[in-house]
C-alpha cells in the first residue's frame, strides 16, 4: 500500500496570506489527524477528521481549519498567516482513529 | 488528560554501545503507547507500539520497549546501536477507546551515535 502523502512539501508565504495543505491517507484509512511541529512547542495536535466530520480539535485559534472529503483526503487551511505559524505540518492516518497512526513526510511552511 | 515525559532531550552514545531512552506517562484512563522515530527532514515513522498483550514489544531493527503499568513507563532500549540509529525519538500515548484520535507526544530525545 502507498503511504500517506502530503503536498506541497515546502511552502513560503508572507504574513497575512492564507495557505492550504493537502493530505492523502493510506487507502482504507478513514481517520486523518493533523499535527504542528515546532522546535519550541514540539508536536501539537490540530484536529482529527473521520468520515468527513471533525471529531476532535486541539487548542489552536480559529485561523486553523480543515476538512475531509468523501475519499478521506483532507485539507487544512491557515488564514491570516503569522510568523509563528512557521512549522512542519504533519498529517497522519489511521483506520478508525484509535491505535497506531501513520505519518506523511510533512509540509514545511515558512512565513516571512 | 494525558501527558508524556521524555526525561532526556539528548543522548550521545558510541556505536555498538547499549542505549535506553526513557519515557514516562500520566493518564487517568487506559492508553496505548508508541515510539516514533524522525530522521532529519522527514515525517514520523512508527517504531513500536503497545496495544495489549505482552508488555515487551520488539521492532524488526533491534529496538524493544517494555510497558510497565505500575511505574507508568515505556522505555525504549537497544543492546547495540548503529550510526544509522541517529535520529529523534518520540514517545506518544493515545487514549484507549472513545473517539479521540489524537496522539499526545513527549518532547523527543535526540539520539546521537558516534563512531
Amino acid at each position: 500500500k502507498a503511504g500517506v502523502t502530503q503536498t506541497p512539501r515546502y511552502l513560503i508565504k508572507t504574513r497575512g496570506q492564507q495557505v492550504t495543505l493537502s493530505c492523502s491517507p493510506i487507502s482504507g484509512h478513514r481517520s486523518v489527524s493533523w499535527y504542528q511541529q515546532t522546535p519550541g512547542q514540539g508536536l501539537q495536535f490540530l484536529f482529527e477528521y473521520f468520515s468527513e466530520t471533525q471529531r476532535n480539535k486541539g487548542n489552536f485559534p480559529g485561523r486553523f481549519s480543515g476538512r475531509q472529503f468523501s475519499n478521506s483526503r483532507s485539507e487544512m487551511n491557515v488564514s491570516t498567516l503569522e510568523l509563528g505559524d512557521s512549522a512542519l505540518y504533519l498529517c497522519a492516518s489511521s483506520f478508525l482513529g484509535q491505535g497506531e497512526q501513520y505519518f506523511g513526510p510533512g509540509t514545511r511552511l515558512t512565513v516571512t | 488528560a494525558q501527558s508524556v515525559t521524555q526525561l532526556d532531550s539528548q543522548v550521545p552514545v558510541f556505536e555498538e554501545a547499549p542505549v535506553e531512552l526513557r519515557c514516562n506517562y500520566s493518564s487517568s484512563v487506559s492508553v496505548y503507547l508508541f515510539w516514533y522515530v524522525q530522521y532529519p527532514n522527514q515525517g514520523l515513522q512508527l517504531l513500536l507500539k503497545y496495544l495489549s498483550g505482552s508488555t515487551l514489544v520488539k521492532s524488526i531493527n533491534g529496538f524493544e520497549a517494555e510497558f510497565n503499568k505500575s511505574q507508568t513507563s515505556f522505555h525504549l532500549r537497544k543492546p547495540s546501536v548503529h550510526i544509522s540509529d541517529t535520529a529523534e525519538y518520540f514517545c506518544a500515548v493515545i487514549r484507549y477507546g472513545g473517539s479521540q484520535g489524537n496522539l499526545i507526544f513527549g518532547k523527543g530525545t535526540k539520539l546521537s551515535v558516534k563512531p
